[in-house]
């Protein structure tokens, strides 16, 4: 079955730096795209949406950008703090089934003090 | 507003034995869900509930029985655990009712570990 996955499994960035996480999703009937964040010991915690009818939208410090042309998801964090550590999971919601997500494998964020 | 609470948070259970895991939402979500995750990995779908009453197989339903008699329930039942089935096994809700429902709010989740 189709499935998203993500590019990197570990990034570490300076604090205060931009974070920039990737996914790849593969199935291009997919219309809704959610990122989670889930820190250690937590459960999946909702960060930003998006629907596929859209290329961009921003919240407080992040920026979720859709390219449905190459199937890629990203999650931007501005000046990335330590708070901001934990893995981060892209979810696609399919066209036919829109209340069930199937999640990628998740990235793992290290914010250097 | 307690949102979805699991119980229980942590279970060691030997080989065979059987276990049931409670989740309960207040949020008068219609879809429920259980999820499991295993270390380095995303979290892979077992079974769903899109109402009282009715409940669907998921990505990895096998080795596991669910229950939606309440709206606000949704039980998780091992009936012979196996050492495959050491997990952290997350509840979820959501409207769901529209795609912008999507949006799914999870439990604190459950270590159980199958000796």
């Amino acid at each position: 079955g189709e499935s998203v996955g993500l590019h990197l499994p570990t990034l570490s960035v300076q604090e205060g730096d931009n974070s920039i996480i990737n996914c790849a999703y593969s199935n291009s009937a997919s219309d809704y795209f959610i990122w989670y964040k889930q820190e250690s010991g937590k459960g999946p915690q909702f960060i930003i949406d998006i629907r596929s009818n859209m290329d961009k939208r921003q919240g407080q410090r992040v920026t979720v950008l859709l390219n449905k042309t190459v199937k890629h998801l990203s999650l931007q964090i501005a000046a990335t703090q330590p708070g901001d550590s934990a893995v981060y999971f892209c979810a696609e919601s399919l066209m036919d089934s829109s209340y069930k997500l199937i999640f990628g494998s998740g990235t793992r964020l290290l914010v250097r003090p | 507003n307690a949102g979805v609470t699991q119980t229980p948070k942590f279970r060691v259970l030997k080989t065979g034995q059987s276990m049931t895991l409670l989740c309960a939402q207040d949020m008068n979500h219609e879809y429920m869900y259980w999820y499991r995750q295993d270390p380095g990995m995303g979290l892979r779908l077992i079974h769903y509930s899109v109402g009282e009453g009715t409940t669907a197989k998921g990505e990895v339903p096998d080795g596991y029985n669910v229950s939606r008699l309440k709206k606000q329930n949704f039980l998780l039942g091992l009936e012979s655990a196996a050492p495959s089935q050491t997990s952290v096994y997350f509840c979820a809700s959501s409207l769901g009712q529209t795609i912008m429902n999507t949006e799914a709010f999870f439990g604190q989740g459950t270590r159980l570990t199958v000796v």
